[in-house]
């Protein structure tokens, strides 16, 4: 299947900084990435559908300020958690889409701590 | 909100096969069944999706019922490493963006 990286894989930051995480499709074009977030024992829940050169699509709920997204290229998407707080500490994951109507492939997650 | 239903937990011994049921009774016409896994502190796995027909790839089979209401997941000989979450997701593919929902998922334990 395509592959889809994510750096880092772990974060550990103070409260008040700023946190970048970036997705990557390794072997694919992706118009379209999407941002998860997964509090522990918890489903994956939607923060923003994220475009290629136009700005992200945020669900209900997410602070389009706190959570920055870029999706600068057709391989790379850019989540900036701003002025991070303790309760933004979660595991983080991306996803792509190769092409429309296909299967969705994820990252492996990046776990942020935020002390 | 996730537009299906599915139980919590299930247990399945290893090499016997694995029915998981996912039940979505709302289902419009253009709308798939995906289904995905997720093993602890990963990301999801894609797994199989399907329309009406049923499916089978080198992973699992995935049954529809003909009024595409519920449908069943199969992993034919469940091994240790097939422990996980399991997801089952309808997906609208005429929608801009085609977002994935996740629910509850099942979570299976396959026990030696």
């Amino acid at each position: 299947g395509a592959v889809v990286s994510q750096h880092p894989s772990r974060v550990i930051c103070k409260s008040g900084t700023s946190v970048k995480i970036e997705c990557r499709s390794l072997d694919f074009q992706a118009t379209t990435m999407f941002w998860y977030r997964q509090f522990p024992k918890q489903s994956l829940m939607l923060m923003a559908t994220s475009n290629e050169g136009s700005k992200a699509t945020y669900e209900q709920g997410v602070e389009k300020d706190k959570f920055l997204i870029n999706h600068a290229s057709l391989t790379l998407s850019t989540l900036t958690v701003t002025s991070a707080h303790p309760e933004d500490s979660s595991f983080y994951i991306c996803s792509a889409d190769r092409t429309s109507g296909s299967e969705q492939f994820f990252g492996p997650g990046t776990r942020l701590t935020v002390l | 909100d996730a537009k299906t239903t599915q139980p919590p937990s299930m247990d399945c011994a290893e090499g016997r096969a694995a029915n998981l049921p996912c039940n979505h009774s709302t289902i419009s016409g253009n709308e798939y069944v995906y289904w995905y896994r997720q093993i602890h502190s990963q990301g999801p796995q894609y797994i199989i999706h399907g329309l009406k027909n049923n499916e089978t790839n080198e992973m699992a089979s995935l049954i529809i019922t003909e009024d595409r209401k519920s449908s069943t997941l199969i992993l034919p000989h469940a091994t240790l490493r097939d422990t996980a979450v399991y997801y089952c997701i309808v997906r609208d593919m005429n929608t801009g963006f085609q977002k994935l929902v996740f629910g509850t998922g099942t979570r299976l334990l396959v026990s030696p």
